[in-house]
């Protein structure tokens, strides 16, 4: 098993530019989850997915899009990059049932927008 | 809004001490995890406590879960230099408009010095 597979894992964007972050779990999971991480900081949630066809805003959304055609993948799109968006994007999935929710994380990607 | 209060935020000490990290919130919580994050890496889960009262050990590391299931303590003995790290703990419900969803402390930025 993979785990969490997220592709690139970086990328410098100029001002403007749009891109698409990949992430695929091979677990088989039913939540998968975008974060991103700020220098020093813990991790926002930006979107995340109860399964497939079906997703929902986290805390810090504005900037961004989903979608979850499949079980395995959850790609996060970036439309007109700005340089607040620069930080290290962590991708995770779960088997959420009951109260327990221990979810495993990608590689990150580190997106630097100038 | 639930919130976890993870203390102290930074942590530098030499090989052989001991120490303990906090996490507190006003909420309660069904489970709660403790991640462990390297630079460059995704964090990595090192235990789950669902129990009120509940203790676990890894190796070195012991984990607590307070008896209302609203905080927990991860205590590590005689720490070594690979120890170093971001600590993470991350709270789960049950129910509600926070059912698949972690609530994340800030983190502890550990460094162990030979």
């Amino acid at each position: 098993n993979a785990g969490v597979t997220q592709t690139p894992k970086f990328r410098i964007l100029k001002i403007g530019q749009s891109m698409t972050l990949q992430c695929t779990q091979d677990m088989n999971h039913n939540y998968m989850y975008w974060y991103r991480q700020d220098p020093g900081m813990g991790l926002k949630l930006i979107y995340y997915s109860v399964g497939a066809g079906i997703t929902d805003k986290g805390e810090v959304p504005n900037g961004y899009n989903v979608s979850r055609s499949t079980t395995e993948d959850f790609p996060l799109r970036l439309e007109l990059a700005a340089p607040s968006q620069t930080s290290v994007y962590f991708c995770a999935s779960s088997y959420v049932a009951g109260g327990r929710n221990e979810q495993f994380f990608g590689p990150g990607t580190r997106l630097t927008v100038l | 809004t639930q919130l976890l209060k993870q203390s102290p935020q930074f942590l530098s000490i030499q090989e052989g001490e001991n120490l303990t990290v906090y996490c507190n919130s006003s909420s309660v919580f069904s489970s709660l995890q403790w991640y462990r994050q390297e630079p460059g890496e995704g964090p990595v889960l090192l235990v789950t406590v669902v129990t009120g009262g509940e203790v676990k050990k890894l190796k070195r590391l012991t984990f607590q879960f307070g008896d209302a299931r609203k905080d927990s303590s991860l205590h590590i003995t005689a720490a070594q230099p690979g120890d170093t790290g971001l600590y993470l703990c991350a709270g789960a419900n049950a129910g509600g408009t926070s059912y698949g969803k972690l609530t994340f402390g800030q983190g502890t930025i550990l460094t162990v010095h030979p």
